[in-house]
């Protein structure tokens, strides 16, 4: 199965900050990966897909790039509303979906 | 619009089973996989195994392959997940998803079922 890391597991960060979230696979997933937004108690929530797609709905703030092994998630101005968790998913060698570990963006 | 509604919450002995069920509305259901992924307590998400439900055809995880089933009722639009001989590490939040190939996102989610497993 292909591997997916994040980076960092966490953050801290306030209103206005750009934050940006790493996600690594252990091989190539083209573009088959996906972030999504996880507040306590909530299903997750899907954000971008094919690598850099926004999902209708999702502000313009969140953005995303990359291809093959290395891939980043983006808000360019946090707000309230942000602070969950980010899992970034790979759909590439389906089955199985594989996930990263999560980043929890925290309140600074 | 699209729904994906689970059924409730369940506390289970270990060794038992659980059927978690997944009903789908606001869209064509046999067009759409049907995905599960759990969420133990303070834990990441893990992919426990999915349904063409045009088909039937079913995928499992390696690591549930000889536990797990996973069936839809197309007349109904629902899709069930039964888990057995639980055990107490298998206490989750239990969600669906949908997506529209198998190499799709899942970009409909169920609200989650939590299954406790506990003597």
């Amino acid at each position: 199965d292909i591997q997916m890391t994040q980076s960092p597991s966490s953050l801290s960060a306030s209103v206005g900050d750009r934050v940006t979230i790493a996600c690594r696979a252990s091989q190539s997933v083209i573009t088959y990966l996906q972030w999504y937004q996880q507040k306590p108690g909530k299903a997750p929530r899907l954000l971008i897909y094919g690598a850099s797609s926004l999902q209708d709905g999702v502000p313009s703030r969140f953005s995303a790039s990359g291809s093959g092994t290395d891939f980043s998630l983006t808000i360019s101005s946090l707000q309230p509303e942000d602070f969950a968790t980010y899992y970034c998913q790979q759909s590439y060698s389906t089955p199985p979906w594989t996930f990263g570990q999560g980043t929890k963006v925290e309140v600074k | 619009q699209v729904q994906l509604v689970q059924s409730g919450a369940e506390v289970k002995k270990p060794g038992a089973s659980v059927k978690v069920s997944c009903t789908a509305s606001g869209y064509t259901f046999t067009t759409y996989y049907m995905h599960w992924v759990r969420q133990a307590p303070g834990q990441g998400l893990e992919w426990l195994g999915m349904i063409n439900t045009g088909n039937g055809a079913t995928s499992y995880a390696q690591n549930f392959q000889d536990r797990l089933i996973v069936t839809r009722d197309t007349s109904t639009r629902t899709v069930f997940m039964e888990l057995s001989s639980l055990r107490s590490e298998d206490t989750a939040i239990y969600y669906c998803a949908r997506a529209r190939v198998m190499a799709a996102a899942g970009d409909y989610w169920g609200q989650g079922a939590l299954v406790t497993v506990s003597s």
